[in-house]
């Protein structure tokens, strides 16, 4: 069983568009995030969920808006795609902080999405 | 704020050669976690090893091995006879005390040629 799992894992759709990437974990973490990696690898953070609250939102444009129905799943909606939106999306998660003590970030293995 | 440098941004070499993979990290935190993942070609991250800022042992697991040194802020990543199925990107990557979230490096690019 694949402990992170993303879908879709590719994605092409026009300038405009309005798509969503759905992630779900079954190690019954706490904490789920998105990541970003660019065309050049560059890996940033974009969001993080704890128990379903947004604890982080580094700087994304509002037009990314992440959903958390439950703590095993964090949904990635994305409005009005721009060609710069093109990137590899990586949904993770890991066990909660505990006293700052901070935990393996485990991570799906990524969705491909290209806008043209 | 936290910084991670991975100088090397490709590294060629052939089966069977040792190969050090170079991260170094900057981070006013006495207290911060350290780790590694693979990304080979197929895409996903894989992790590799977490460290925390107390632990300066090296650790050794297989044919890979880590050395960090606090005292140059370096968190080094060594394959010793490397193989093809190496061949990847390799992320050093940072979180600080309190913080969940990872600070990478931009990677490092090994390519191991039969």
């Amino acid at each position: 069983d694949t402990a992170v799992s993303q879908t879709p894992k590719y994605l092409v759709t026009q300038m405009g568009n309005d798509k969503s990437i759905k992630c779900e974990q079954n190690l019954g973490h706490d904490t789920m995030y998105w990541y970003k990696q660019d065309s050049k690898k560059f890996l940033k953070i974009m969001f993080s969920y704890n128990n379903k609250e947004l604890i982080i939102n580094e700087t994304v444009p509002n037009r990314f808006s992440p959903k958390s129905p439950d703590k095993a799943h964090l949904n990635l909606h994305i409005n009005s795609l721009e060609l710069g939106d093109s990137a590899v999306y990586f949904c993770a998660s890991s066990q909660d902080l505990t006293g700052g003590f901070s935990y393996t970030i485990y991570f799906g293995e990524g969705s491909w999405l290209t806008v043209v | 704020a936290q910084k991670v440098t991975q100088a090397q941004t490709e590294i060629s070499v052939v089966e069977k050669e040792d190969v050090t993979l170079d991260c170094v990290y900057e981070t006013r935190d006495t207290t911060y976690y350290l780790f590694w993942y693979k990304q080979p070609p197929s895409g996903e991250l894989v992790f590799l090893i977490r460290r925390n800022s107390f632990d300066e042992q090296n650790e050794i697991s297989g044919r890979y091995s880590w050395n960090f040194q606090k005292s140059t802020s370096s968190f080094n990543f060594t394959i010793t006879a490397s193989q093809v199925v190496d061949s990847a990107v390799y992320f050093c990557a940072l979180s600080e005390w309190g913080y969940s979230t990872l600070t990478f490096g931009k990677g490092t690019m090994l390519l191991v040629s039969p």
